[in-house]
C-alpha cells in the first residue's frame, strides 16, 4: 500500500523552462512534506519542506505547494538548469503526536533538464 | 565536514554468510534510521533509533538486526542474508524525529547471491 505516490517515473524539460513534478498521498495524518533530490551514486539530499499548515514555500529556484484538500503537492523548478537533472523524492511524515519517527517515501520521478 | 558514513560501499555476498554494514554520523544527532532503496518502490524504512539504545522497527525489518550502542554508530546487520535483500542502502540521520530533514549516506548497494 503505496501512501506516497508518484506516478511520473520520468520527466524531460527544456533548460530554463518550469519543471513541475507532482505527488499524492493518501494518509490524512502526514504533516510535514519534503523534497529530496538525489544525484547517482550518492544519497539523497534534502531540498525543500512544507509543513500542513500552510500552502506554499519557496526557496530560490524551488517552491512546493501544498494541496491538502486534495492530499496532493507539487515542486515547481524555474528555471530548470541542467544540473537540476536527478531523481527526485517526494516524502511525508504523521505529526510527531502520530509518530514522526516514520518518513514515507514515493517511488522518484527522473528528471532530465535538456539544453 | 558534517556527514553520514556508510561502509562498505559496495558488497556482493553469498546467502547465509552474516554481514555487518557499519554507519557513523559526526552531528550528534539523536535520530538515525536505515533505508532500502529498490525499483518502483522508493525508499523504505528498515529500522530506525531515536537515541542511544532505542531502536524500534520501520516498514520492512524482516532479515535485519540494528543496535545504537552509541549515539554516533547506528549498524545494520544480516544475520542470514537471502537474494531478496539485494538491494542498495541508506542510512540517515537528524538531531530530533519530527519536523525536520535526515541528512543521508551515500549509500551501500549489497549483492546476496
Amino acid at each position: 500500500d503505496q501512501q506516497v505516490k508518484q506516478n511520473s517515473p520520468s520527466l524531460s524539460v527544456q533548460e530554463g523552462r518550469i519543471s513541475i513534478l507532482n505527488c499524492d498521498y493518501t494518509n490524512s495524518m502526514f504533516d510535514y512534506f519534503l523534497w529530496y533530490k538525489k544525484y547517482p551514486a550518492e544519497g539523497p539530499t534534502f531540498l525543500i519542506s512544507i509543513s500542513s499548515i500552510k500552502d506554499k514555500n519557496e526557496d530560490g529556484r524551488f517552491t512546493v505547494f501544498l494541496n491538502k484538500s486534495a492530499k496532493h503537492l507539487s515542486l515547481h523548478i524555474v528555471p530548470s538548469q541542467p544540473g537540476d537533472s536527478a531523481v527526485y523524492f517526494c516524502a511525508a511524515s504523521p505529526s510527531i503526536i502520530q509518530g514522526a519517527q516514520k518518513l514515507v517515501f514515493g517511488q522518484g520521478t527522473r528528471l532530465t533538464i535538456n539544453p | 565536514e558534517a556527514q553520514v558514513t556508510q561502509n562498505p560501499r559496495y558488497l556482493i555476498t553469498v546467502t547465509g554468510k552474516k554481514l555487518t554494514v557499519t554507519c557513523s554520523q559526526n552531528m550528534n544527532h539523536e535520530y538515525m534510521s536505515w533505508y532500502r532503496q529498490d525499483p518502483g518502490l522508493g525508499l523504505r524504512q528498515i529500522y530506525y533509533s531515536m537515541n542511544v539504545e532505542v531502536t524500534d522497527k520501520g516498514d520492512v525489518p524482516e532479515g535485519y538486526k540494528v543496535s545504537r550502542k552509541e549515539k554516533r554508530n547506528f549498524p545494520l546487520i544480516l544475520e542470514s542474508p537471502s537474494p531478496n535483500q539485494t538491494s542498495l542502502y541508506f542510512c540517515a540521520s537528524s538531531f530530533h524525529a519530527g519536523n525536520q530533514p535526515q541528512h543521508f549516506g551515500d549509500g551501500t548497494r549489497l549483492s546476496i547471491l
